[in-house]
């Protein structure tokens, strides 16, 4: 399974921006970044995936690298509710063709009122 | 409507009982998939159904079986329930006809064995 490397936890005020860092120096060249985020008491909830180029949406915005070795979710402006952990993520086929994903133990950012 | 549902949320049982967990979506994907939180936070793969069919079956003990009695439907039966089932078992969809679509998780149910 390709790794994915985060810090375990960071720490944010609210409606400030939130860089979140992701290493996967091992990535493979059609290996796509997805990132998942889980608040508390929930499931895992899609926020963002990219390929080479960086990604917005109305939830994040993903930058990465040219080098795709790293990539970093970014939150434009944090909210209490954006407290979670967050999973970067590596796509990995599994057998049969299936998608599987592999989480990590992600990164648990607080957002500090 | 919620998405995916999972009943119960909670479910304490006691050692070498046989309970399950059911998954309901009403997305109309073609592929779920069960995951299987422990208590260090790991989410990990358990299995995973395209269109009723078994695709993805992960090292899992045989006390665990699967069930797709149709698309909209993918329960988990554990058999003799042990310590070590104690978890939070997601269901998740996910619509594979569309290239990188994302999976879609439901709350989780919480399984105490005691």
């Amino acid at each position: 399974d390709a790794k994915t490397t985060q810090p375990n936890s960071m720490e944010s005020n609210e409606e400030e921006p939130v860089h979140l860092p992701c290493n996967h120096s091992t990535i493979s060249g059609t290996d796509y970044i997805h990132w998942y985020r889980q608040l508390p008491s929930q499931g895992p909830e899609y926020v963002i995936h990219g390929l080479t180029s960086n990604v917005n949406n109305r939830m994040a915005s993903l930058a990465i690298a040219e080098d795709r070795k790293s990539s970093t979710l970014i939150l434009h402006r944090a909210t209490l509710r954006d407290a979670a952990v967050y999973y970067c993520i590596l796509r990995d086929w599994a057998q049969g063709g299936s998608e599987k994903l592999v989480f990590g133990k992600g990164t648990k950012l607080t957002v500090n009122p | 409507d919620t998405a995916v549902s999972q009943t119960p949320k909670y479910l304490v049982t006691q050692m070498g009982n046989d309970k399950s967990i059911k998954c309901e979506q009403n997305l109309g994907h073609d592929t779920m998939y069960w995951y299987k939180q422990d208590s260090k936070k790991f989410l990990k793969i358990m299995f995973s159904y395209n269109n009723k069919e078994l695709i993805i079956n992960e090292t899992v003990p045989n006390r665990f079986s699967p069930k797709s009695p149709d698309k909209a439907h993918l329960n988990l039966h554990i058999n003799s329930l042990e310590l070590g089932d104690s978890a939070v078992y997601f269901c998740a969809v996910q619509d594979r006809s569309s290239y990188n679509s994302p999976l879609h998780f439901g709350n989780g149910t919480r399984l105490t064995v005691t």
